[in-house]
Protein backbone atom coordinates (compact mmCIF):
# COMPACT_ATOMS: atom_id res chain seq x y z
CA UNK A 1 0.00 0.00 0.00
CA UNK A 2 0.90 3.87 -0.65
CA UNK A 3 1.26 6.39 1.55
CA UNK A 4 1.35 10.06 1.25
CA UNK A 5 3.05 12.49 3.68
CA UNK A 6 2.11 16.24 4.29
CA UNK A 7 4.13 17.30 7.57
CA UNK A 8 2.51 20.57 7.02
CA UNK A 9 -0.55 21.40 7.91
CA UNK A 10 -0.37 24.64 7.52
CA UNK A 11 1.89 27.70 6.33
CA UNK A 12 1.48 31.57 5.26
CA UNK A 13 3.35 33.43 2.79
CA UNK A 14 3.15 37.51 1.75
CA UNK A 15 2.12 37.91 -1.94
CA UNK A 16 4.64 38.06 -4.16
CA UNK A 17 7.22 35.91 -2.44
CA UNK A 18 7.63 31.97 -2.82
CA UNK A 19 6.92 28.99 -0.68
CA UNK A 20 7.62 25.56 -1.22
CA UNK A 21 5.21 23.08 0.16
CA UNK A 22 7.00 19.84 1.45
CA UNK A 23 5.42 15.81 0.20
CA UNK A 24 6.81 12.33 1.34
CA UNK A 25 5.37 9.22 -0.23
CA UNK A 26 6.21 5.49 0.33
CA UNK A 27 5.96 2.80 -2.06
CA UNK A 28 7.38 -0.34 -3.76
CA UNK A 29 6.31 0.86 -7.41
CA UNK A 30 9.00 1.53 -9.66
CA UNK A 31 6.43 2.86 -12.23
CA UNK A 32 3.43 5.46 -10.92
CA UNK A 33 2.84 9.70 -11.05
CA UNK A 34 2.40 12.14 -8.70
CA UNK A 35 0.03 14.93 -8.23
CA UNK A 36 -0.59 18.35 -7.01
CA UNK A 37 -4.06 19.46 -6.61
CA UNK A 38 -5.28 22.48 -4.97
CA UNK A 39 -8.70 23.19 -3.02
CA UNK A 40 -9.87 26.95 -3.19
CA UNK A 41 -11.90 27.93 -0.44
CA UNK A 42 -15.34 27.16 -3.09
CA UNK A 43 -14.27 23.31 -2.34
CA UNK A 44 -13.34 22.52 -5.73
CA UNK A 45 -10.62 20.31 -6.68
CA UNK A 46 -8.26 21.66 -8.99
CA UNK A 47 -4.93 19.41 -10.75
CA UNK A 48 -2.08 22.08 -10.31
CA UNK A 49 0.45 20.00 -12.08
CA UNK A 50 1.59 15.85 -12.42
CA UNK A 51 5.05 14.35 -12.89
CA UNK A 52 5.81 11.09 -13.80
CA UNK A 53 8.04 8.66 -11.94
CA UNK A 54 10.40 7.87 -15.09
CA UNK A 55 11.05 11.02 -15.67
CA UNK A 56 13.75 13.25 -14.02
CA UNK A 57 12.83 16.50 -15.32
CA UNK A 58 11.02 18.74 -13.13
CA UNK A 59 7.61 19.29 -14.00
CA UNK A 60 6.67 23.05 -14.35
CA UNK A 61 3.55 25.05 -14.95
CA UNK A 62 3.82 28.80 -15.02
CA UNK A 63 4.42 29.96 -11.62
CA UNK A 64 4.38 26.21 -10.25
CA UNK A 65 6.82 23.96 -10.10
CA UNK A 66 8.15 20.46 -8.23
CA UNK A 67 11.38 19.56 -7.25
CA UNK A 68 11.18 15.83 -7.52
CA UNK A 69 13.37 13.62 -5.88
CA UNK A 70 12.71 9.97 -6.54
CA UNK A 71 15.46 8.27 -4.62
CA UNK A 72 14.07 10.25 -1.34
CA UNK A 73 10.68 9.59 -2.05
CA UNK A 74 10.23 13.33 -2.11
CA UNK A 75 7.72 15.34 -4.06
CA UNK A 76 7.61 19.47 -3.34
CA UNK A 77 6.01 22.25 -4.61
CA UNK A 78 7.16 25.42 -4.79
CA UNK A 79 4.67 28.13 -5.97
CA UNK A 80 6.69 31.62 -7.04
CA UNK A 81 4.84 34.74 -7.12
CA UNK A 82 2.72 34.02 -4.99
CA UNK A 83 -1.33 35.64 -5.42
CA UNK A 84 -4.40 35.83 -3.09
CA UNK A 85 -6.06 33.16 -5.08
CA UNK A 86 -3.39 30.71 -4.58
CA UNK A 87 -5.18 30.80 -1.30
CA UNK A 88 -6.27 26.97 -0.43
CA UNK A 89 -5.23 23.90 0.16
CA UNK A 90 -3.08 21.81 -1.26
CA UNK A 91 -3.11 17.93 -1.98
CA UNK A 92 -0.11 15.67 -2.54
CA UNK A 93 -1.31 12.40 -4.21
CA UNK A 94 -0.20 8.98 -6.14
CA UNK A 95 -1.33 7.20 -8.37
CA UNK A 96 0.37 3.87 -9.45
CA UNK A 97 0.36 3.11 -13.12
CA UNK A 98 -2.13 0.16 -14.19
CA UNK A 99 -3.89 0.43 -10.82
CA UNK A 100 -7.58 1.92 -12.28
CA UNK A 101 -6.13 5.15 -12.04
CA UNK A 102 -6.69 4.85 -7.97
CA UNK A 103 -5.32 8.29 -6.06
CA UNK A 104 -3.76 8.29 -2.53
CA UNK A 105 -4.19 11.41 -1.22
CA UNK A 106 -2.00 13.01 1.76
CA UNK A 107 -3.91 15.39 4.38
CA UNK A 108 -3.19 18.70 2.80
CA UNK A 109 -1.17 21.66 3.17
CA UNK A 110 -3.82 24.96 3.92
CA UNK A 111 -2.09 27.58 2.11
CA UNK A 112 -2.32 31.36 3.42
CA UNK A 113 -1.53 34.05 0.75
CA UNK A 114 -1.14 37.45 2.86
CA UNK A 115 -1.52 40.40 1.23
CA UNK B 1 -17.68 19.60 -21.46
CA UNK B 2 -20.00 20.26 -18.39
CA UNK B 3 -17.27 18.73 -15.92
CA UNK B 4 -18.33 16.07 -13.41
CA UNK B 5 -21.66 17.18 -12.34
CA UNK B 6 -23.12 15.90 -8.81
CA UNK B 7 -26.57 16.77 -7.27
CA UNK B 8 -27.55 18.37 -4.46
CA UNK B 9 -24.80 20.90 -3.84
CA UNK B 10 -26.58 20.46 -0.40
CA UNK B 11 -28.44 18.66 1.83
CA UNK B 12 -29.73 18.96 5.28
CA UNK B 13 -31.92 15.56 6.55
CA UNK B 14 -32.75 14.15 9.82
CA UNK B 15 -30.88 11.25 11.20
CA UNK B 16 -32.47 8.33 10.42
CA UNK B 17 -33.50 9.53 6.94
CA UNK B 18 -31.85 7.91 4.01
CA UNK B 19 -29.82 10.07 1.69
CA UNK B 20 -28.83 9.92 -2.05
CA UNK B 21 -26.48 11.32 -3.37
CA UNK B 22 -25.63 11.33 -7.52
CA UNK B 23 -22.81 12.11 -9.70
CA UNK B 24 -22.66 12.15 -13.80
CA UNK B 25 -19.06 11.82 -14.49
CA UNK B 26 -17.51 13.16 -17.61
CA UNK B 27 -18.57 11.83 -21.05
CA UNK B 28 -16.12 9.21 -22.03
CA UNK B 29 -14.89 8.96 -18.71
CA UNK B 30 -14.62 4.91 -17.60
CA UNK B 31 -13.46 5.29 -14.10
CA UNK B 32 -15.75 7.04 -11.17
CA UNK B 33 -14.69 7.24 -7.45
CA UNK B 34 -16.83 8.36 -4.08
CA UNK B 35 -14.60 10.24 -1.52
CA UNK B 36 -15.93 12.06 1.87
CA UNK B 37 -14.17 15.47 3.27
CA UNK B 38 -13.98 15.53 6.75
CA UNK B 39 -12.31 18.00 8.87
CA UNK B 40 -10.77 15.15 10.98
CA UNK B 41 -9.75 12.65 8.53
CA UNK B 42 -9.69 14.46 5.34
CA UNK B 43 -10.32 12.93 2.02
CA UNK B 44 -11.19 9.27 2.01
CA UNK B 45 -11.74 7.00 -0.96
CA UNK B 46 -14.83 5.40 -0.17
CA UNK B 47 -15.30 3.38 -3.44
CA UNK B 48 -14.12 3.08 -7.06
CA UNK B 49 -15.76 1.42 -10.22
CA UNK B 50 -14.81 0.89 -13.30
CA UNK B 51 -16.28 0.16 -16.73
CA UNK B 52 -19.34 0.45 -13.95
CA UNK B 53 -18.20 -2.53 -11.97
CA UNK B 54 -17.35 -1.90 -8.15
CA UNK B 55 -13.46 -2.44 -8.27
CA UNK B 56 -13.11 -1.77 -4.41
CA UNK B 57 -15.56 -0.41 -1.65
CA UNK B 58 -13.10 -1.20 1.49
CA UNK B 59 -13.54 2.28 2.30
CA UNK B 60 -17.18 2.71 2.73
CA UNK B 61 -17.47 2.70 6.33
CA UNK B 62 -20.57 0.40 7.29
CA UNK B 63 -22.94 -1.52 5.53
CA UNK B 64 -25.07 2.05 5.55
CA UNK B 65 -23.26 3.16 2.81
CA UNK B 66 -23.97 1.76 -0.48
CA UNK B 67 -23.24 2.56 -4.27
CA UNK B 68 -24.46 1.59 -7.67
CA UNK B 69 -23.53 2.75 -10.95
CA UNK B 70 -25.93 1.67 -13.40
CA UNK B 71 -24.49 2.75 -16.83
CA UNK B 72 -21.71 4.84 -17.97
CA UNK B 73 -23.10 8.15 -17.01
CA UNK B 74 -24.38 8.20 -13.38
CA UNK B 75 -24.10 6.90 -10.01
CA UNK B 76 -25.22 7.02 -6.53
CA UNK B 77 -24.60 7.15 -3.11
CA UNK B 78 -27.21 6.20 -0.36
CA UNK B 79 -26.83 6.21 2.92
CA UNK B 80 -29.87 4.96 4.80
CA UNK B 81 -30.36 5.47 7.92
CA UNK B 82 -27.97 8.46 7.92
CA UNK B 83 -26.53 9.62 10.89
CA UNK B 84 -24.81 13.03 12.45
CA UNK B 85 -21.49 11.15 12.12
CA UNK B 86 -22.09 11.17 8.16
CA UNK B 87 -22.48 14.73 7.84
CA UNK B 88 -18.96 15.26 5.49
CA UNK B 89 -18.80 16.44 1.74
CA UNK B 90 -18.66 13.89 -0.51
CA UNK B 91 -16.56 14.18 -3.92
CA UNK B 92 -17.35 12.22 -7.60
CA UNK B 93 -14.48 12.08 -9.25
CA UNK B 94 -13.69 10.16 -12.76
CA UNK B 95 -11.02 9.94 -15.66
CA UNK B 96 -10.01 7.66 -17.96
CA UNK B 97 -8.21 4.50 -16.97
CA UNK B 98 -6.13 2.67 -19.85
CA UNK B 99 -3.83 6.16 -20.06
CA UNK B 100 -1.14 6.32 -17.50
CA UNK B 101 -0.93 9.30 -16.29
CA UNK B 102 -4.69 10.73 -16.41
CA UNK B 103 -5.61 12.69 -13.83
CA UNK B 104 -9.03 12.28 -11.74
CA UNK B 105 -11.81 15.47 -12.31
CA UNK B 106 -13.61 16.33 -9.37
CA UNK B 107 -17.30 17.35 -9.16
CA UNK B 108 -18.26 20.73 -7.04
CA UNK B 109 -18.87 17.91 -3.90
CA UNK B 110 -22.60 17.67 -1.73
CA UNK B 111 -22.07 18.95 1.27
CA UNK B 112 -24.39 16.67 3.67
CA UNK B 113 -25.66 17.44 6.74
CA UNK B 114 -26.98 15.26 9.29
CA UNK B 115 -28.96 16.52 12.61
Amino acid sequence: AQTVTQSQPEMSVQEAETVTLSCTYDTSENNYYLFWYKQPPSRQMILVIRQEAYKQQNATENRFSVNFQKAAKSFSLKISDSQLGDTAMYFCAFMKVGGYQKVTFGTGTKLQVIP
Amino acid sequence: DAGVIQSPRHEVTEMGQEVTLRCKPISGHNSLFWYRQTMMRGLELLIYFNNNVPIDDSGMPEDRFSAKMPNASFSTLKIQPSEPRDSAVYFCASSLSGDPGNEQFFGPGTRLTVL
